[in-house]
Order: C-alpha cells, then sequence, then structure tokens
C-alpha cells in the first residue's frame, strides 16, 4: 500500500520567514495531492491541492510542488503569519480511493 | 469549498453505551464518506469508506460489529460506536468526496470528540 512520509515533524519560524514542508509516497499510481491543515480541537481543511499532470501549483501566499519522478511534493508558505500556526498534513491518493496522510507538522509562527 | 458537518461535536457517555455520530454533507451530494479516528498529536486513521446504499469497507483491525456505519443517502452516514469502552475514547471524523471528476476532492467535517468514562 501506500506509505506517504512527512518532515519535519515541528518546524517553528519567525513571522515573515518561508515554512516548506516535505512529503515523500511510494506508490507510482497515486495522482493526488491535497495539503490540509488543522487547526486545535478541528476538522481538517484543504488549503490546497496537487493533481499528477502538473508540477506546481500556486495561490497567494501558498504553493505546492510536485516531482512525480521523484516522489515527492512539499508545501511552501510564504510571509508567514502567527495564523498560519497549526499542523500541516500532506497526503496521496490514487483517485477515488482513501487518502493516506502523513504523520503531520507541527508549524508555530512566533511573532 | 464543500461543507461538511458533524454532530454532535462533543459527547460523553459512560461505558457499555452506544453513541451516533453523523456525517452530512451540506451542499453537495457525496457518494462516497470516509472514517477516520485522531489520537492527540497523531495523524488521521482510517477506519471505514461507506458508500451509499452499500455495505462499508473496514479497514484492517477495525471491528465492523463495534463501529457500526450506515450510509443511507447521498448526504448522510453515521458511525455509531456500540458498547463504548474508555480505549474508544478519541477525536473521530469523517470526510465526503466529491464525484463526477477524475480527481475527487474529500472535504473534512469538523470531527467529534468522543469521551467514554
Amino acid at each position: 500500500g501506500e506509505n506517504v512520509e512527512q518532515h519535519p515533524s515541528t518546524l517553528s519560524v519567525q513571522e515573515g520567514d518561508s515554512a516548506v514542508i516535505k512529503c515523500t509516497y511510494s506508490d507510482s499510481a497515486s495522482n493526488y495531492f491535497p495539503w490540509y491543515k488543522q487547526e486545535l480541537g478541528k476538522g481538517p481543511q484543504l488549503i490546497i491541492d496537487i493533481r499528477s499532470n502538473v508540477g506546481e501549483k500556486k495561490d497567494q501566499r501558498i504553493a505546492v510542488t510536485l516531482n512525480k519522478t521523484a516522489k515527492h511534493f512539499s508545501l511552501h508558505i510564504t510571509e508567514t503569519q502567527p495564523e498560519d500556526s497549526a499542523v500541516y498534513f500532506c497526503a496521496a491518493s490514487n483517485s477515488g480511493y482513501a487518502l493516506n496522510f502523513g504523520k503531520g507538522t507541527s508549524l508555530l509562527v512566533t511573532p | 469549498g464543500a461543507v461538511v458537518s458533524q454532530h454532535p461535536s462533543r459527547v460523553i457517555c459512560k461505558s457499555g453505551t452506544s453513541v451516533k455520530i453523523e456525517c452530512r454533507s451540506l451542499d453537495f451530494q457525496a457518494t462516497t464518506m470516509f472514517w477516520y479516528r485522531q489520537f492527540p498529536k497523531q495523524s488521521l486513521m482510517l477506519m471505514a469508506t461507506s458508500n451509499e446504499g452499500s455495505k462499508a469497507t473496514y479497514e484492517q483491525g477495525v471491528e465492523k460489529d463495534k463501529f457500526l456505519i450506515n450510509h443511507a443517502s447521498l448526504t448522510l452516514s453515521t458511525l455509531t460506536v456500540t458498547s463504548a469502552h474508555p480505549e474508544d475514547s478519541s477525536f473521530y471524523i469523517c470526510s465526503a468526496m466529491t464525484s463526477g471528476g477524475v480527481y475527487n476532492e474529500q472535504f473534512f467535517g469538523p470531527g467529534t470528540r468522543l469521551t467514554v468514562l
């Protein structure tokens, strides 16, 4: 089955700096890679996703890159703000099937 | 994005009782819904896949007689934790998958915090 590895497990940055979270996956059939933000006591919120037919996608301060050959994808958050502090999960799936989640990255943005 | 609700958001029950959690897709129809549980500071663990009108598919190690899943309509799936015990205390989260496209997005509910005394 699919195995998703996520690094780092914790990340602390100063407000205004960039944050990068990296994930690798094992199943070459995976073709959908979403990123979720989870705040304490809440359900995960989809913040950006990328399909296997593109290498990069950007939405304001958030971008995701995908390298299918190396089987890794990354989340980039620029100009971080304290409200970006949360746990971020990457996931991978073969469309139509359940998501396989990474273990999560706890991001802390300090003022 | 699409909206998924869960009810209740928090429930406390006595050991041995059963608890039902509802998951609803509010503005779209979901042929498939998923149930996850999450322990503190851990990732989401898939429990089962729920397809409308058919039996749920459970992940290895998840007792189907203990975690009853019903997906009676395209907007509602329920999870019933039967004869709950303290070790069933957890954060239960559902997700609903949009349908009709090649890549199907999943949208998550806000979760239900279950505490079994």
